[in-house]
């Protein structure tokens, strides 16, 4: 079993939709969470940090539920700006270092 | 403020030869890891690197291995270049802190091995 689960993808939706991408993972020692968005052939970039009280920046809405091990974002009122990878991230805090663990990424095509 | 840096952007490779790539790291920090992403994939964590030392190790062969450098850049090198070793290498860097879970990353060095 992978280490964080992602939804496959694509994510084809039209402008102004609304579309949420699910993520789990499996190391319950896990400590932090996070969503890159990565733009074809460019490098990862945090997108937002998750948080279990849930957390939004503008448009994106992240949730995290500890005891069922899942991450979501949600994104409303989609651009063609949005158009990405979205990559889940947990961070393993163990032996005192910080060591991310990415997703395979969930790709979103936004249409006009 | 100068983000991450990395070296070359593009390479091309024949298999069995070997390679090496190269990361500065972003002002103010001191930490270095490097990730393998592969066509379709996330970033698969490779090795981290602080006080040049490497101290995290992903599940790679040893025909990955690294260096760091008193200013804090780094080297990934790898030997004995199979096909599949044809991916995206990217850098990130970091602040060493419990806290500091942030990394940064680099564009990336595309790596072809024919």
């Amino acid at each position: 079993r992978k280490e964080v689960e992602q939804d496959p993808g694509p994510f084809n939706v039209p402008e102004g939709a609304t579309v949420a991408f699910n993520c789990t993972y499996s190391n319950s020692a896990s400590q932090s969470f996070f969503w890159y968005r990565q733009d074809c052939r460019k490098e990862p970039k945090l997108l937002m940090s998750v948080y279990s009280s849930g957390n939004e920046d503008g448009r994106f809405t992240a949730q995290l539920n500890r005891a069922s091990q899942y991450i979501s974002l949600l994104i409303r009122d989609s651009k063609l700006s949005d158009s990405a990878t979205y990559l889940c991230v947990v961070n393993l805090f163990s032996g005192g270092y910080n060591k991310l663990i990415f997703g395979a990424g969930t790709r979103l095509a936004v249409h006009p | 403020d100068a983000g991450v840096t990395q070296s070359p952007t593009h390479l091309i490779k024949t298999r069995g030869q070997q390679v090496t790539l190269r990361c500065s790291p972003k002002s103010g920090h001191d930490t270095v890891s490097w990730y393998q992403q592969a066509l379709g994939q996330g970033p698969q964590f490779i090795f981290q690197y602080y006080e040049e030392e490497e101290r995290q190790r992903g599940n790679f062969p040893d025909r990955f291995s690294g260096h760091q450098f008193p200013n804090y850049s780094s080297e990934l090198n790898v030997n004995a270049l199979l096909l599949g070793d044809s991916a995206l290498y990217l850098c990130a860097s970091s602040h060493d802190s419990p806290l500091a879970y942030e990394q940064y990353f680099g564009p990336g060095t595309r790596l072809t091995v024919t």
